[in-house]
């Protein structure tokens, strides 16, 4: 079954600290990988997307890697500000359909 | 370049009633999928329309019907709601034949609540 996991469910840190966002998914056979931000009773904001063949993406302050193998992907966010505070969503598409399977997201909240 | 619109923004409905959401793709794609967003959940892909025809299901009851115009704006149907129907309902538009590239565009959603 393709699942998608995300840890922690949130993270609250102090403003200029750097994180990390997990992303855990079943099956390897991915055809790529996206990453998204939510604001709350908002709809979804594309953030970075990886290709299979790519190991990593940036963005700005944000950088997203890719690891198939061992089903992970990971969105480091550098000197945290308040507006980032927000849920971040993985979505995962493979190989056979067309669809994205989210994961949970992870609630974001930064600290003036 | 307008983006993904979704109508209405939000809505209150009782029990066995029928509901009917609307979206626009944005400019230049062919593709609507809808999801569904529980509170506290991500969202889960309910189907997905290409060429006026369901290309893709999730795991929703029949329930949930779609249907995708010539302009491709797409509508989703969801009669004999269920209380368990509230949710964020969320419009993704994308480029079908550009899928290895293909990044969702999102609305901002159709907030329904069943009571």
């Amino acid at each position: 079954k393709q699942e998608v996991t995300q840890i922690p469910a949130a993270l609250s840190v102090p403003e200029g600290e750097n994180l990390v966002l997990n992303c855990s998914f079943t099956d390897s056979a991915i055809y790529n990988l996206q990453w998204f931000r939510q604001d709350p009773g908002k709809g979804l904001t594309s953030l970075l997307l990886i290709q299979s063949s790519q190991r990593e993406q940036t963005s700005g302050r944000l950088n997203a890697s890719l690891d198939k193998s061992s089903g992970r992907s990971t969105l480091y966010i550098a000197a945290s500000q308040p507006g980032d505070s927000a849920t971040y969503l993985c979505a995962v598409k493979w190989n056979y359909g067309q669809n994205f399977v989210f994961g949970p997201g992870t609630r974001l909240s930064v600290l003036p | 370049d307008a983006g993904v619109t979704q109508s209405p923004t939000h809505l209150i409905k009782t029990r066995g009633q029928q509901v009917t959401l609307r979206c626009s793709p944005k400019s230049g794609h062919d593709t609507v999928s809808w999801y569904q967003q529980a509170l506290g959940q991500g969202p889960q892909f309910i189907f997905q329309y290409y060429e006026e025809e369901e290309r893709q299901r999730g795991n929703f009851p029949d329930r949930f019907s779609g249907h995708q115009y010539p302009n491709y704006s797409s509508e989703l149907n969801v009669n004999a709601l269920l209380l368990g129907d509230s949710a964020l309902y969320l419009c993704a538009s994308s480029w079908y034949k550009n899928s290895g590239a293909n990044v969702l565009t999102f609305g901002a959603g159709s907030r329904l609540t069943v009571l």
